[in-house]
């Protein structure tokens, strides 16, 4: 079946540091994928998405690039703030047979003045 | 536009009691999803329904779990009855139509806790 495995957490890390949070995928055929963040006391938000192959996704300086060969869409941010605090979770749509968005455990992000 | 509403925001209960949860998708949305998320898991899928008709309910315990979309808009997810390892946020989400390039639309979320 689908699986999505992320980096564990929590990773913590001082403003203005390079981010990179690794996630990988097991899928049927060739997924969407996407990167779902919740901030503290919110509900999950999209981040980005990517839905094909080579395809970048990006969103308020979060980068992620849908690798096929390698069956990763890791997510990158050259310069944390504060404000990027979050739980980051990493999620596919198969959309073969499976109707479902299938999610990693999560990654919490700390990032520190 | 206003977002997916979800009540109750917390909700504590003693094993074996029932407990019901509701939600409000966002207007004219057709496929609405109850996920299950554990703390430190990430959220696993209950049930899907686009418009009324439940369209994957493969993970929903349903000795004891049960949803219905009445009219095709609001939601209601019920256990009965709760065990210890219900205990779990509830995650509500719309989206316009099921596909795999949709955007899913969250809620806050029900804490649950079951005592």
């Amino acid at each position: 079946g689908d699986s999505v495995t992320q980096m564990e957490g929590p990773v913590t890390l001082s403003e203005e540091a390079f981010l990179t949070i690794n996630c990988t995928y097991t899928a049927t055929g060739y997924p969407s994928l996407f990167w779902y963040v919740q901030y503290p006391g919110e509900g999950l938000q999209l981040l980005l998405k990517a839905t094909k192959a080579d395809d970048k996704g990006s969103n308020k300086g979060f980068e992620a690039t849908y690798r096929k060969e390698t069956t990763s869409f890791h997510l990158e941010k050259g310069s944390v703030q504060v404000s990027d605090s979050a739980v980051y979770f990493c999620a596919l749509y198969s959309g073969a047979g499976s109707y479902q968005l299938t999610f990693g455990k999560g990654t919490k992000l700390s990032v520190i003045p | 536009e206003a977002g997916v509403a979800q009540s109750p925001r917390y909700k504590i209960i003693e094993k074996r009691q029932s407990v019901a949860f509701w939600c409000n998708p966002i207007s004219g949305h057709a496929t609405l999803y109850w996920y299950q998320q554990i703390l430190g898991q990430g959220p696993k899928l209950l049930i899907q329904f686009q418009n009324n008709g439940v369209v994957d309910d493969s993970q929903l315990p349903k000795d004891r779990f049960s949803a219905e979309r009445l009219k095709g808009v609001d939601s209601t997810l019920k256990i009965q009855p709760a065990k210890l390892e219900d205990s779990a946020v509830y995650l509500c989400a719309s989206s316009l139509y099921g596909g795999r390039d949709t955007e899913a639309f969250f809620g806050q979320g029900t804490r649950l806790t079951v005592v």
